[in-house]
């Protein structure tokens, strides 16, 4: 079945741009929204935005001045970049796959990769 | 944005006993609405998905309902591996948003 497995550093930081890279094995990187998610203690869940294998790219309006996701099909990867960050920017950061149909929702997940930004 | 509060926030219940968890969207959304699991240290999975519908190998004890501004989630006769934080989700309208987790907890 479809794995998603995010990769990048742990530590990022202050003023620096966060990178992150979600692999997407057992399956095509076609079809699909391509979703970066974080979590913290403090907000819970926050939608970063989501890719199309064809580009388009959505982004939460409060972060989207700071993000940028891109595709790579013939790697069956996409990526992350958050610029700026912050200690508000330290979370759990997931990638999932949405559906394109209703009811739209999440139905695989990365394990996840802690983000701690820090000097 | 659509804001989507669930309650209670948290919750202590026993093996066997039935509860029910709602979430209320701060706008209509129809039917796209999703309720999640999430054990420590994992990522959510998702139960129901559309409001109502049970995701493939999901138990029975699982039920969703509800459409436009209301919805509940109610899991009946407990088991252990039902202790987690669930989480509603509102598809309807960008930015996708959640709520703040409902922790449920063995009595």
């Amino acid at each position: 079945q479809v794995q998603l497995q995010e990769s990048g550093p742990g530590l990022v930081s202050p003023s620096e741009t966060l990178s992150l890279t979600c692999r997407v094995s057992g399956g095509s990187i076609t079809a699909y929204y391509w979703t970066w998610i974080r979590q913290t203690p403090g907000k819970g869940l926050e939608w970063i935005g989501h890719i199309h294998d064809s580009g388009t790219t959505n982004y939460n309006p409060s972060l989207k001045s700071r993000v940028t996701m891109s595709i790579d099909t013939s790697k069956n990867q996409f990526s992350l970049s958050l610029t700026s960050v912050t200690a508000a920017d330290t979370a759990v950061y997931r990638c999932a796959r949405r559906l394109l149909r209703w009811p739209f929702y999440m139905d695989v997940w990365g394990e996840g990769s802690t983000v701690t930004v820090s000097s | 944005d659509i804001r989507m509060t669930q309650s209670p926030s948290s919750l202590s219940a026993s093996i066997g006993d039935s509860v029910t968890i709602t979430c209320r969207a701060s706008q209509s959304i129809s039917t796209y609405f999703n309720w999640y699991q999430q054990k420590p240290g994992k990522a959510p999975k998702v139960l129901i998905s559309g409001a109502s519908s049970l995701e493939s190998g999901v138990p029975s004890r699982f039920r969703g309902s509800g459409s436009g501004t209301d919805f509940t989630l109610t899991i009946s006769s407990l088991q252990p591996e039902d202790f987690a934080t669930y989480y509603c989700q509102q598809t309807f309208s960008s930015p996708i948003t959640f709520g703040q987790g409902t922790r449920l907890e063995i009595k």
